[in-house]
């Protein structure tokens, strides 16, 4: 069954200081990937997400994340963080027809950014 | 972009009543909606697919009896938890597939509070 593995529940990290996110997945076939943001009480913004190509993908809010296969593995980088970054991030996979149709969720990694 | 909007976004009801959330997209046609659930501190759960013209698809242990999912048109999902208890108070989010791109809207989330 298709899962999707998000190891930190919580990070910490001073603003300007990097950062990376991890995320693992399983799933049977060539996966399609999504990073997800979530502020507090509000809904979900993509980030960005992975069909196929390029295994380094651009997202807004200058993040970006790797595909790396043989390490299923999708994880979220941004090289200096605002303090304005703070928020859940969630990395889904889709699972459905057309990989897009349903997500399966990773349980997020909330992150906190000192000033 | 492409917006999705929730109503309302936050809900609080006595226990045995009937709460209705509507998800609205407002610029795309959606023939598919989705609606998940986020316990606190935890990841989103899909609970149905919403289509439009027919019957909700439901995920394996949730009652469909609890949770009317109605997809009357192609811009408007409504689900309504019947007869309320505590255990159902959750944070509620929706999302729409564009009919054009695939990719998938989310709405700000409705948070039901069940006394």
């Amino acid at each position: 069954a298709q899962s999707v593995t998000q190891p930190d529940i919580h990070i910490t990290v001073s603003e300007g200081a990097s950062l990376e996110l991890r995320c693992n997945y399983s799933y049977g076939a060539t996966p399609y990937l999504f990073w997800y943001v979530q502020s507090p009480g509000q809904g979900l913004q993509l980030l960005l997400k992975y069909f196929s190509g390029d295994t380094l993908v651009q997202g807004i809010k200058g993040f970006e994340a790797e595909f790396k296969r043989s390490q299923s593995s999708f994880n979220l980088r941004k090289p200096s963080v605002h303090w304005s970054d703070a928020a859940e991030y969630f990395c889904a996979v889709g699972a459905g027809r057309g990989n897009t149709d349903k997500l399966i969720f990773g349980t997020g990694t909330r992150l906190q950014v000192f000033p | 972009g492409a917006v999705v909007s929730q109503h309302p976004s936050r809900v609080i009801c006595k226990s045995g009543t009937s709460v209705k959330i509507e998800c609205r997209s407002l610029d795309f046609q959606a023939t598919t909606m989705f609606w998940y659930r986020q316990f606190p501190k935890q990841s989103l759960m899909l609970m149905a697919t919403s289509n439009e013209g027919s019957k909700a698809t439901y995920e394996q242990g949730v009652e469909k009896d609890k949770f009317l999912i109605n997809h009357a048109s192609l811009t408007l999902s409504t689900l309504t938890v019947t007869s309320a208890h505590p255990e159902d108070s959750s944070f509620y989010i929706c999302s729409a597939r564009g009919t054009r791109s695939g990719e998938l809207f989310f709405g700000e989330g409705s948070r039901l509070t069940v006394l």
